[in-house]
């Protein structure tokens, strides 16, 4: 199957800062790319979805100006998390579709694990 | 999306075939039905996906009714590193429409 990659594979940070993490499609281009969260024992949350070279459509309840989300090109999406604190500590999950690529299953990165301190 | 219902964790036997149902009653004709599943910490895995038709591949089977109200995932013979939350869902199969996660069920596999 298609493969996307995450980066980083977990990170810490101090309250108040931004993170950013990276999405990455390896092997195709991927035309949509979709941004989850997960707590620890609960299921995904979808926070977003980004079209390329479009603004993201958040679902309701997610904050767009804490959780920026850059999609510049078809490889390549980002997840911002701005003046974090410990509430946004979570497992942060990408996954991408492509209009390119038949069968339309859409691939999930590894995730991030992302702990503020 | 139509909403999915399974249960929320189940053993099985390592070597023995695994079964998970789901229920999507509510599905929509041009509505496929997914299988995912997530091991502790990582992201989710494609196992497969169908229609109408019974499909297969090199991890497993997916058979559904014939009113397409509901489906099983059969992982044939089930090892340890199988121990994951699965996941179905269904959905309509086209470019930028998303997946939608229940709650899953809780597969532990024992030796």
């Amino acid at each position: 199957g298609a493969v996307v990659s995450q980066h980083p594979s977990w990170v810490i940070c101090k309250s108040g800062t931004s993170v950013k993490i990276e999405c990455r499609s390896l092997d195709f281009q991927a035309t949509t790319m979709f941004w989850y969260r997960q707590f620890p024992k609960q299921s995904l949350m979808l926070m977003a979805t980004s079209n390329e070279g479009s603004k993201a459509t958040y679902e309701q309840g997610v904050e767009k100006d804490k959780f920026l989300i850059n999609h510049a090109s078809l490889t390549l999406s980002t997840l911002t998390v701005t003046s974090a604190h410990p509430e946004d500590s979570s497992f942060y999950i990408c996954s991408a579709d492509s209009l390119y690529v038949s069968g339309n299953t859409i691939y999930f990165g590894e995730g991030s694990w992302l702990t503020v301190v | 999306d139509a909403k999915t219902t399974q249960p929320t964790s189940m053993d099985c036997a390592e070597g023995r075939a695994a079964n998970l149902p789901c229920n999507h009653s509510t599905i929509s004709g041009n509505e496929y039905v997914y299988w995912y599943r997530q091991i502790h910490s990582q992201g989710p895995q494609y196992i497969i996906h169908g229609l109408k038709n019974n499909e297969t591949n090199e991890m497993a089977s997916l058979i559904i009714t014939e009113d397409r109200k509901s489906s099983t995932l059969i992982l044939p013979h089930a090892t340890l590193r199988d121990t994951a939350v699965y996941y179905c869902i269904v959905r309509v199969k086209a470019a930028g429409n998303k997946l939608t996660f229940g709650g899953g069920t809780r597969v532990l596999v024992k030796p």
